[in-house]
């Protein structure tokens, strides 16, 4: 078990530029999530998969925003023509529907995108 | 709609001292769970303790125990012993109902815990 990995950790960008990130979940886990942190907040949801398929997005996912879960396995963040305000720590989560009633989230470190 | 609501910004304790940081939430769901995450400065949320809320016991893990009042809607974290290592930010969130979001968290704003020495 090794853990959630993202990459990158940190990603400074230039506004209008398009960015991509890269998170890889805790290899049994079916289920992925997407969180957004600014700060002085706790995390917000952005989207949910559940092995390949997308089954929730939340109104926070602009159309600038889109996620992939290709195979089920690693996911990625793609936000096109940045602005200032997505300015943000974007976390990545998995669990396991086989987690019981808890339903654990095991987090990435986070990827901290700066828009410049 | 669910509400976290933590009312303490920051919190000061001194080492070895127990400290209680505050919890509460508003949901209409019967079915809920309710959780404690800690958020060191390199950003990752790390799990500590889970309470549902059939759960007639509160819940402990180690130096970490959940002081569950249903009636008063607060799931207060207790942290025992306070060590160095415990500062860091603490987060309380609660498991939506709704399945298809894969029931995910919905999070107060946070404590800022500082243990002194």
């Amino acid at each position: 078990d090794t853990g959630v990995s993202q990459d990158p950790r940190h990603k400074i960008t230039k506004r209008g530029q398009n960015v991509t990130f890269r998170c890889d979940p805790i290899s049994e886990h079916n289920r992925l999530y997407w969180y957004r942190q600014t700060l002085g907040q706790g995390p917000e949801f952005l989207t949910y998969f559940q092995n390949e398929a997308q089954l929730e997005k939340s109104r926070l996912l602009s159309d600038r925003f889109s996620a992939e879960r290709p195979k089920g396995s690693f996911s990625t963040l793609e936000i096109q023509r940045t602005e200032q305000g997505d300015s943000a720590m974007y976390l990545c989560a998995s669990s396991s529907s086989l987690a019981g009633v808890t339903y654990e989230q095991y987090f990435g470190p986070g990827t901290r995108l700066t828009v410049t | 709609a669910q509400k976290i609501t933590q009312t303490q910004p920051g919190m000061f304790v001194q080492e070895k001292e127990a400290v209680t940081l505050d919890c509460t939430y508003d949901t209409s769901d019967q079915s809920y769970g309710l959780f404690w995450y800690k958020q060191p400065s390199s950003g990752e949320m790390i799990f500590l303790i889970y309470q549902g809320s059939y759960d007639e016991q509160n819940a402990t893990e180690g130096r970490y125990s959940l002081n569950f009042q249903k009636a008063r809607k607060s799931a207060n974290l207790v942290i025992s012993a306070s060590q160095l290592g415990d500062s860091a930010m603490y987060f309380c969130a609660m498991r939506e109902a709704n399945s298809n979001s894969g029931y995910a968290l919905n999070f107060g704003k946070g404590t800022s815990l500082l243990v002194t020495p």
